[in-house]
């Protein structure tokens, strides 16, 4: 598959689990972002990786914990998490400064994530 | 922080008629406006996005205009299609900062529906 993918699609654990959200682009991108997209709110940026090092963390709880090995992957490890981090966790992608000015941000499907 | 407002969080029109969706930003540093269309069940993809040296871009039915000095950016979509039916999101940024990133703050969504 092309451009952005994320695994798994669905996803329910209990508060006690641990658990890791996996994306992978195939587009060449230095720069990936993790989101969190809630019932009637606007999505919420988690993280920006840029070229494997984290350039934001937006005040993310420690439950949430990101790694960038290589700037093709991303991945979203969750331990202890509370009923209120259930939610879609999108995955998105995009150049770099470095690379050039284009700024779009290029989702993955996300992973539908529901905390029991 | 940059705040993003977007009106309405629902419209409905008849095909063929415009729609228009409006958002309004707080930091005037912003200098990148994206809008993001989602489809129930699948992701965000761009539509159409303007940096804050125009006022005005077009592509085809769609059209977003800028006005920096009162801070707001608006949607335009004519000839309105069923398959328009969907999620905007409008967002802004500063673009590429050096170590920062490029972080996008998201309006709330506007779901419109295009009924035949």
């Amino acid at each position: 598959e092309t451009g952005v993918t994320q695994t798994p699609r669905h996803l329910v654990m209990g508060m006690t689990n641990k658990k890791s959200l996996k994306c992978e682009q195939h587009l060449g991108h230095n720069a990936m972002y993790w989101y969190k997209q809630s019932a009637k709110k606007p999505l919420e940026l988690m993280f920006v990786y840029s070229l494997e090092e984290r350039v934001e963390n937006n005040s993310v709880p420690s439950r949430f914990s990101p790694e960038c090995p290589n700037s093709s992957h991303l991945f979203l490890h969750l331990h202890t998490l509370q009923p209120e981090d259930s939610a879609l966790y999108l995955c998105a992608s995009s150049q770099d400064l470095i690379q050039g000015p284009s700024y779009e941000q290029y989702f993955g499907p996300g992973t539908r994530l529901t905390v029991t | 922080g940059e705040n993003v407002e977007q009106h309405p969080s629902t419209l409905s029109v008849q095909e063929g008629d415009s729609a228009v969706i409006k958002c309004t930003y707080s930091d005037s540093a912003s200098n990148y406006f994206p809008w993001y269309k989602q489809e129930l069940g699948k992701r965000p993809q761009l539509i159409i996005d303007i940096r804050s040296n125009v006022g005005e871009k077009k592509d085809q039915r769609i059209a977003v205009t800028l006005n920096k000095t009162a801070k707001h950016f608006s949607l335009h979509i004519t000839e309105t299609q069923p398959e328009d039916s969907a999620v905007y999101f409008c967002a802004a940024s500063r673009g590429w900062i050096t170590g920062g990133g490029n972080k996008l703050t998201f309006g709330t969504g506007t779901q419109l529906k295009v009924e035949l």
